[in-house]
């Protein structure tokens, strides 16, 4: 699978757009990028999945950029709550067994 | 829907016990898995489950022994374990191992292991 490079640590204002950007420059055709979050603590929640088209749903927007090298995550409205560790995952996609491999992540602090 | 639930939350055996960790989802989920995470450091994949047979052993000693009775159990029997194993044991779910749509990995909260 692909491997992803994603920034050790950003922060964001509560209210304000978090945008977590993510390189996965090998990434193959058929292979999905992921993104999942862990709140300190808990086990990792899916936020959101795609392949060539950006995706929206109630938690979060994914952007992929039109050579797929590189995604970007956006929280419209950072919370406290979204403090986390987020990872970007690239998974295989096809007929065969997708393996979700999870790197260092992205410590997102959100403050006030 | 997307739960998984795992029992127990907290577990602290000795290294001579014998315990188990369990693992359940009612989505219809054809596919279970075990995860570890040492803190500070990200979830790694131990063993996978498709219709209820084992179809991953990402190379696990022994002493870690996975069970799945049914569609919806999985369980972790812990046997002869050593103070590094201490980690979060984390359970996840999906309808099939594939990436395709729909497959999505829901994960449960975890059990935090102990051993002393």
């Amino acid at each position: 699978d692909a491997k992803t490079t994603q920034p050790t640590s950003m922060d964001c204002a509560e209210g304000r757009a978090a945008n977590l950007p993510c390189n996965h420059s090998t990434i193959s055709g058929n292979e999905y990028v992921y993104w999942y979050r862990q709140i300190h603590s808990q086990g990792p929640q899916y936020i959101i999945h795609g392949l060539k088209n950006n995706e929206t749903n109630e938690m979060a927007s994914l952007i992929i950029t039109e050579d797929r090298k590189s995604s970007t995550l956006i929280l419209p409205h950072a919370t406290l709550r979204d403090t986390a560790v987020y990872y970007c995952i690239v998974r295989a996609g096809g007929t065969s067994y997708g393996k979700l491999t999870f790197g260092q992540g992205t410590i997102l602090t959100v403050h006030p | 829907d997307t739960e998984v639930t795992q029992t127990p939350k907290h577990l602290v055996m000795g290294m001579t016990n014998k315990k188990s960790l369990k693992c359940e989802q009612h989505m219809g989920h054809r596919a279970m898995y075990w995860y570890k995470q040492k803190a500070k450091k990200p979830p790694e994949l131990m063993f996978v489950y498709s219709y209820e047979k084992l179809s991953i052993n990402e190379s696990v000693p022994s002493r870690f022994s996975p069970e799945c009775p049914n569609s919806s159990l999985l369980n972790l029997h812990l046997h002869a374990l050593q103070p590094e194993d201490s980690a979060l044991y984390l359970c996840a779910s999906s309808q099939g191992i594939t990436a395709a749509s729909g497959n999505t990995i829901y994960f449960g909260e975890g059990s935090w292991l102990t051993v002393v």
